[in-house]
């Protein structure tokens, strides 16, 4: 069990830009999530998949955002036309659906994304 | 609207001290309760969870206790250590949802040796 990663760890980009995040959970877990943390703040969240279904999206995920989790294993999270308001940390979450349905979620080192 | 909310925001403390930290929410339906520690600018790394059903939980120093009917959450940690100075959050899943987990702000702890 390697945890959560995520990649990359920190990015600069324009105003305007596009840019791609990548999760791979935990191997054996099925649900995925996307949160986004502004300094001082707890996270908030962003989208969840089970296996490869998109369940849940919050109004926090506008149009410029798009998720994916294509084969049920890794997903991505694009923003496009970046502004600055979207910088933050992006954290991604996995957890598993089990007999116990106990849902205990595990983070990965999150993406810091500066929009300059 | 399910709204969590972590007291103090701040605090400092002595090494060697006991200490508590609050959290409370608004809607008592929740599925389960989690707390978290997270270092500045890194990911968040788990503690403890507990079940809507149980009443607490302990791992080492740290105990957590749940008393749903109140809407409350404590994390105790005794005897304290410059390792522990962190942000401690704590977040809930609606019973409802059984998804995504709603977050507090926070408490910042520095642990002085």
């Amino acid at each position: 069990d390697t945890g959560v990663s995520q990649d990359p760890r920190h990015k600069i980009t324009k105003r305007g830009q596009n840019v791609t995040f990548r999760c791979d959970p935990i191997s054996e877990h099925n649900r995925l999530y996307w949160y986004r943390q502004t300094l001082g703040q707890g996270p908030e969240f962003l989208t969840y998949f089970q296996n490869e279904a998109q369940l849940e999206k919050s109004r926090l995920l506008s149009d410029r955002f798009s998720a994916e989790r294509p084969k049920g294993s890794f997903s991505t999270l694009e923003i496009q036309r970046t502004e600055q308001g979207d910088s933050a940390m992006y954290l991604c979450a996995s957890s598993s659906i089990d007999r116990e349905r106990v849902l205990e979620q595990f983070f990965g080192p999150g993406t810091r994304l500066t929009v300059l | 609207k399910q709204e969590v909310t972590q007291i103090p925001a701040a605090l400092s403390v002595p090494e060697g001290e006991n200490l508590v930290l609050n959290c409370s929410f608004t809607d008592s339906a929740i599925y389960n309760l989690q707390w978290f520690r997270q270092d500045p600018g890194k990911g968040l790394t788990s503690l403890l969870l507990i079940q809507s059903s149980q009443r607490e939980q302990t791992s080492g120093r740290l105990n957590a206790s749940l008393d749903k009917s109140s809407g409350r959450s404590t994390l105790y940690i005794a005897a304290s250590q410059p390792g522990d100075s962190a942000t401690y959050l704590c977040a809930v899943i609606d019973g409802g949802s059984q998804g995504n987990l709603i977050f507090g702000k926070g408490t910042k702890l520095s642990v002085k040796p």
